[in-house]
């Protein structure tokens, strides 16, 4: 079974600094994704961003980059000229590969990271 | 696209209740997944079907959780009897090979058992 742990509960930052999210997670596999979800108030899962783990190259979406290191299992989430839209709840996630049996594509949650944007 | 529609929003019910929560995937995505969110244990899966298939329900608390997906435009978690502990955020997510395999949310049901 797979396990993702984000250390930080919670983190604050400047409004228009860099933040970085920790993220590591603990497979045998070697075919799998790894995403990061965002969850504002509203409730909403919001995909910010996703990583295949057979590409070297970090995947990047705008403000958002990722710090992907395959031998350490680390995969870490940085949000660059932060804004106040960016508060919000964001987890890590990672999903299998291959075959439809049980464990396959199905998302493996971290517990989450608070992240507060301050004016 | 209308997204994964999710209903209800809301739902408060007394212990020992049936509750149904419903969900219509994306148009042309085969694979649903129905995860519960609490602050103890978090996001978790709890059944995922493909193709109307369900695939792994290794989630599913008890017995008294039930998954079905009748056709590919729909899909209902029903919780009967319902219990305090059931309390959560339940959400209902879609996605397809051709979208990459990402995993496309609703807006989740809140659940209340009192």
């Amino acid at each position: 079974a797979q396990t993702v742990t984000q250390s930080q509960p919670e983190m604050s930052v400047q409004e228009a600094e860099t933040v970085t999210l920790s993220c590591t997670y603990d497979t045998s596999e070697n075919n799998y994704y790894l995403f990061w979800y965002k969850q504002p108030p509203s409730r909403q899962m919001i995909l910010v961003i996703r990583q295949e783990a057979y590409k070297q190259q970090n995947a990047t979406e705008n403000r958002f980059s990722v710090n992907f290191q395959k031998a350490a299992k680390s995969f870490s989430l940085k949000i660059s000229d932060s804004q106040l839209g960016d508060t919000a709840m964001y987890f890590c996630a990672f999903m299998k590969l291959g075959g439809s049996g049980a464990g396959s594509y199905q998302l493996t949650f971290g517990k989450g990271t608070k992240l507060s944007v301050i004016p | 696209d209308a997204g994964v529609i999710q209903s209800p929003r809301h739902e408060v019910t007394e212990m020992g209740q049936e509750v149904t929560l419903r969900c219509k995937p994306i148009s042309g995505h085969n694979s649903l997944f129905w995860y519960r969110q609490t602050m103890m244990r978090g996001l978790e899966l709890l059944i995922y079907f493909n193709n109307n298939v369900p695939i792994d329900d290794s989630g599913m608390p008890e017995d008294r959780f039930s998954a079905k997906m009748p056709n590919a435009s729909f899909s209902t978690l029903k919780i009967q009897p319902s219990e305090p502990r059931d309390s959560a955020v339940y959400f209902c997510a879609s996605s397809s090979r051709r979208s990459k395999n990402i995993q496309y949310f609703g807006a989740g049901t809140r659940l209340s058992v009192l």
